[in-house]
């Protein structure tokens, strides 16, 4: 059984003060990694995929980058509208699977 | 597009009425997703539609729950009869393709008290 676990649940910075996100996982073999960002009442959104360990994908200041074990979410110099919870998704390679998902790390960026 | 719209946003019930929730993806999406979301066991996919077909149920948690995509533009999924712990934030989602970037609706939050 496919298994994805984030860390840490929730995290506070300060606005400029950089972090990770992380999201481990566990599948037979890995097809696709999702990133997903959720607003407070609203459904997520989708931010990236990476398919390869090594890969890298960039928007404003988000960095999302993937081993064979995990992938990280790096958020450079963030701003409160950045604040929202980060869900992250696998799809393994097995047959016709659908994505499991993380619960997710809610991330709160104070001015 | 307006994106994926859902209906109603809120709905309070008791214990063994009926529910039904609505979903309209966006137009020349394929794929149609109903998930599930709560504290405890986070977002859940219950069901998904290939060209209105159901392809993949096996995460609806019981025969009280069911699903029907009768065009490309409507889905429902309805509780019959609903429990309090079916209480959760319920999404519909679309893609292209799959499982792709999937484009969320906004959820219906219910309540069964």
């Amino acid at each position: 059984e496919d298994q994805v676990t984030q860390s840490p649940e929730a995290l506070r910075l300060q606005e400029g003060e950089s972090s990770s996100l992380n999201c481990s996982y566990t599948v037979s073999g890995l097809r696709g990694l999702f990133w997903y960002r959720q607003d407070p009442g609203k459904g997520p959104e989708f931010l990236f995929t990476l398919y390869s360990a090594g890969e890298e994908k960039e928007k404003e200041r988000l960095k999302a980058t993937l081993t064979k074990k995990e992938s990280f979410l790096h958020i450079t110099a963030p701003k409160p509208e950045d604040s929202a919870t980060y869900l992250c998704a696998v799809q393994d390679a097995s047959g016709y699977s659908t994505l499991t998902f993380g619960k997710g790390t809610m991330l709160l960026v104070s001015p | 597009d307006a994106g994926v719209i859902q209906s109603p946003r809120h709905e309070v019930t008791e214990m063994g009425q009926e529910v039904t929730l609505r979903c309209k993806p966006i137009s020349g999406h394929d794929y149609l997703f109903w998930y599930r979301q709560t504290m405890m066991r986070g977002l859940e996919l219950l069901i998904y539609f290939n060209n209105n077909v159901p392809i993949d149920d096996s995460g609806m948690p019981e025969d009280r729950f069911s699903a029907k995509m009768p065009n490309a533009s409507f889905s429902t999924l309805k509780i019959q009869p609903s429990e309090p712990r079916d209480s959760a934030v319920y999404f519909c989602a679309s893609s292209f393709d799959f499982p792709g970037e999937q484009f969320f609706g906004p959820g219906t939050r219910l309540t069964v008290l």
